[in-house]
């Protein structure tokens, strides 16, 4: 139990396009979900964290209209990286809780590359 | 504010034997939750083992344990028998009870399993 995917797995787009990732809990009611940037390296940082039907609430410093999060079911929250550039290109995780759970669940992650 | 100290960048140990990974916390909560997690080369974030602060009995997950000791918010992690498939970067992280559900996440420290 508790499984969380991602779509895709990778990704390179070119400089100024969009580009959305896709993160499902497959078989628990994801009432929180939370979105990760990893460099090489270094540890996770949490970019925002998002609440089914509610706006995400984001951390200081990422810009909120450049990384559009979208948490429209509790199985399914959107990642949409708006006008990529290269300074974006890293490795995207999600997570996922349900309701009185504290543990996180998290995905297998996306790289992304903008060329 | 609170913070997860992993005083050891990387560490190496023999298949079979035993290994001891270090993580200390500052927090002025009382209840809290602290995790290992395990990130692999394939970098898929994997549940190793958690902790409830407010109990005092020590969790054990198979070759998985941690030494918490509340008063010195020390949470150390104990990997016995080794195997191969343990080499990975471990992060510690710290979550408090009833609030944000946000993770704290320490830098990891990189084991490495000799065989």
């Amino acid at each position: 139990g508790a499984v969380v995917s991602q779509h895709p797995s990778w990704v390179i787009c070119k400089s100024g396009t969009s580009v959305k990732i896709e993160c499902r809990s497959l078989d628990f009611q994801a009432t929180t979900m939370f979105w990760y940037r990893q460099f090489p390296k270094q540890s996770l940082m949490l970019m925002a964290t998002s609440n089914e039907g509610s706006k995400a609430t984001y951390e200081q410093g990422v810009e909120k209209d450049k990384f559009l999060i979208n948490h429209a079911s509790l199985t399914l929250s959107t990642l949409t990286v708006t006008s990529a550039h290269p300074e974006d290109s890293s490795f995207y995780i999600c997570s996922a809780s349900s309701a009185g759970k504290e543990t996180q669940y998290f995905g297998p992650g996306t790289r992304l590359l903008v060329l | 504010a609170q913070t997860v100290t992993q005083s050891q960048p990387e560490m190496s140990v023999q298949e079979a034997e035993t290994v001891t990974l270090s993580c200390t916390y500052d927090t002025s909560e009382s209840n809290y939750y602290l995790f290992w997690y395990k990130q692999p080369p394939s970098r898929q974030m994997i549940l190793v083992i958690r902790q409830e602060a407010y109990k005092q009995q020590n969790a054990t997950e198979n070759r998985f344990s941690v030494n918490f000791q509340k008063a010195a918010k020390s949470f150390s992690l104990k990997i016995s028998d080794s195997q191969l498939g343990d080499t990975a970067m471990y992060f510690c992280a710290f979550m408090i009870q009833g609030g944000s559900e946000k993770l704290v996440f320490g830098k990891g420290t990189k084991l490495t399993v000799n065989p």
